[in-house]
């Protein structure tokens, strides 16, 4: 089954506490993504990837980290979280980049820093 | 900056009837524009792709048009049911293979 999976689901953390969200995609995409939701805020995009080793900044990097060594896998970096940072994350693939047919999305993480 | 719109946080309807959500946006026009659909605690799923020289796409029951002179994307939902109800979001592409800006969506709930 083709699919995005993210990993935790939940967590709740402490200030400062590093975390890892890691993000893996079974469908051989070149393009991955991640976003937070907020209310009232949509989708902002944190960070994307166009294929392995090529990373950039999307609308909200301030606080995070991506790296991609692998094609399938895309981890969110968070080396020192404060509670801003509380949100809900979305990682997201796609073939070609954005202007394809379809962009497929994980499940989420919601992540709470206390 | 771009800004993106869409109707009305909620929007309520009956069974039966035709949902329209509308999806505004300032400045430019995006290449493509996308329409995504979001049940709570789910990931969005995708639903249809219209291109900035495309007036209309029809999938099923779904039907969104593109006016960029508005600057406007019509997405409907016709005979509705109550398993349409979801969050719809909107997201403007502008072909740079690099980003999507999303709405903040709208809620709709279909009454039985």
């Amino acid at each position: 089954e083709a699919q995005v999976t993210q990993n935790p689901r939940y967590l709740i953390t402490v200030t400062g506490k590093k975390l890892t969200v890691t993000c893996s995609q079974n469908m051989n995409h070149e393009y991955m993504s991640w976003y937070r939701q907020d209310p009232g805020l949509g989708l902002r995009q944190i960070y994307y990837s166009m294929n392995v080793e090529v990373t950039d900044k999307g609308d909200v990097p301030e606080g995070y980290k991506v790296s991609r060594k692998e094609k399938r896998n895309f981890p969110l970096i968070l080396e020192s979280p404060s509670p801003n940072q509380t949100s809900l994350y979305f990682c997201a693939s796609s073939a070609r980049g954005v202007f394809t047919d379809t962009q497929y999305f994980g499940p989420g993480t919601r992540l709470t820093v206390l | 900056s771009q800004k993106i719109e869409q109707n009305s946080e909620a929007l309520n309807i009956q069974e039966g009837k035709t949902a329209t959500l509308t999806c505004n946006y300032t400045n430019y026009s995006p290449a493509y524009l996308q329409w995504y659909r979001q049940d709570p605690g789910r990931g969005p799923v995708f639903l249809l792709l219209i291109r900035e020289n495309e007036k209309e796409k029809r999938k099923e029951r779904l039907k969104v048009t593109f006016d960029t002179t508005l600057k406007q994307s019509l997405f409907h939902i016709t005979a509705s049911q109550p398993a349409d109800s979801a969050t719809y979001l909107c997201a403007l592409d502008y072909g740079t293979a690099r980003q999507l800006t999303f709405g903040s969506g709208t809620q709709l709930t279909v009454l039985p």
